[in-house]
């Protein structure tokens, strides 16, 4: 299946700063989307973006397919950005199924 | 439109017990997948189903099992519970014939503790 590696496993940041997240996988992909794990469990979708450049707000997402790279950029970030970032993929198989593989995530902490 | 939903939202069970979890698609979508999630971990892919048939199925034994219903909502069910069985279970689903076909909107998880 594919394999899916993001970096940097943690992140400390003060209120304020910008940072750069990143998935490689090791495959091409039809799907790709980011999340935010709040400390609930909850997964919220940031992009769906298996290709081409997003940005909503502070937040942005740029997806290289063909180098099998995506990042995400979080700008001026916010204690609530706090929480744990996943990167989750997929290609296709035969039949029309697929099976979604997730990065072990980057955890986040900003500090006021 | 409303979200998924997932029930219970905690669960205590004890090793070699059943248990069943239930999930309510967002509405309009028709195809729900199933994930655990460890402690410390990426969620891991059980199962998925599209129009009441299982769709794809990731590294887990026959004793993980799911059912969807004609109103597409679904249940994942666990035999035989064992101690590594304690996870945060996340249901998602999608709208494969919508315009972004594959994006998944997950709910917020049953927590599941066995003893």
């Amino acid at each position: 299946g594919i394999q899916v590696e993001q970096s940097p496993p943690d992140l400390i940041l003060q209120e304020g700063a910008n940072s750069t997240l990143r998935c490689n996988f090791s495959d091409s992909v039809n799907n790709l989307q980011w999340f935010h794990q709040n400390p609930w469990g909850q997964l919220i979708n940031l992009f769906y973006i298996p290709s081409g450049t997003k940005q909503n707000g502070r937040l942005s997402a740029t997806t290289v397919a063909t180098e099998r790279y995506s990042l995400l950029y979080i700008s001026s970030s916010q204690t609530t950005d706090s929480g744990v970032y996943f990167c989750a993929v997929s290609g296709t198989q035969s039949g029309g199924s697929y099976i979604p593989t997730f990065g072990r995530g980057t955890s986040l902490i900003v500090h006021p | 439109e409303t979200g998924v939903t997932q029930s219970p939202t905690h669960l205590i069970k004890t090793r070699g017990q059943q248990v069943t979890l239930r999930c309510s698609s967002q509405s309009g979508h028709n195809t729900v997948s199933w994930y655990q999630q460890a402690l410390g971990q990426g969620p891991q892919f059980i199962f998925q189903y599209y129009r009441e048939e299982e769709n794809g199925r990731g590294n887990f034994p026959p004793r993980f099992s799911g059912l969807q219903f004609p109103n597409y909502s679904s249940e994942l069910n666990v035999n035989a519970l064992e101690l590594d069985d304690s996870a945060l279970y996340l249901c998602a689903s999608t709208s494969p014939f919508s315009g972004r076909s594959y994006e998944q909107y997950f709910g917020p998880g049953t927590r599941l503790t066995v003893t």
